[in-house]
């Protein structure tokens, strides 16, 4: 099985910085990774696939990177909005899930 | 405009059994793979089990497999998770997900129901 690692497990910060978060897996995923965003009492949304495709809809802040077992989801200027539980999750065999990244307001 | 909407969830005891349904509607139902994900209470979300676009093939976690069935009717546009041998650990929300296609790589989540509350407990 491929176990996916998020880090940090919670971040702070101010709404204008740029944030990141990382995500490994346990084994080569080439590019099949996906971000969600998930708010408290809600569904997850999806954000970006293929490790760096920006789903429709979603802004032009939100970017993705990576490949083989390291990938990074970066927002380029947090907004109010953007405080939120992001995950990540793999789709190269079967499907997994990190354990998420809570951004808070610092 | 793509609408899932889960039905189903309820209280049952330990040992016991439930029906979830997934009503789906807005995309061509039968050429998508559809799944299963759940949240237990303040914790991440955990894979459950997928099922191909005709339904021939399904998939499952470790932690279900042989207690939960996934299946479909493509005549209906509704998916069915029939769980069985009930424990508290399978409490959580339990949300259905319309996958980004039906072989290949694909994601689990293009498009997301609400969810439904399963609580197992005596």
């Amino acid at each position: 099985d491929i176990q996916m690692t998020q880090s940090p497990s919670t971040l702070s910060a101010s709404v204008g910085d740029r944030v990141t978060i990382t995500c490994r897996a346990s084994q080569s995923i080439a590019g099949w990774l996906a971000w969600y965003q998930q708010k408290p009492g809600k569904a997850p949304k999806l954000l970006i696939y293929k490790a760096s495709s920006l789903e429709s809809g979603v802004p032009s802040r939100f970017g993705g990177s990576g490949s083989g077992t390291e990938f990074t989801l970066t927002i380029s200027s947090l907004q109010p909005d953007d405080f939120a539980t992001y995950y990540c999750q793999q789709y190269n065999s079967y499907w997994t899930f990190g354990q998420g990244t809570k951004v808070e307001i610092k | 405009e793509v609408q899932i909407v889960e039905s189903g969830g309820g209280l049952v005891q330990p040992g016991g059994s439930l029906r979830l349904s997934c009503a789906a509607s807005g995309f061509t139902f039968s050429t998508y793979a559809m799944s299963w994900v759940r949240q237990a209470p303040g914790k991440g979300l955990e894979w459950v089990s997928s099922i191909t676009g005709s339904g021939g093939s399904t998939y499952y976690a470790d932690s279900v497999k042989g207690r939960f069935t996934f299946s479909r009717d493509n005549s209906k546009n509704t998916l069915y998770l029939q769980m069985n041998s009930l424990r508290a650990e399978d409490t959580a929300v339990y949300y259905c997900a319309k996958a980004s296609g039906t072989s290949g790589y694909y994601y689990l989540g293009d498009y997301w129901g609400q969810g439904t509350l399963v609580t197992v407990s005596s």
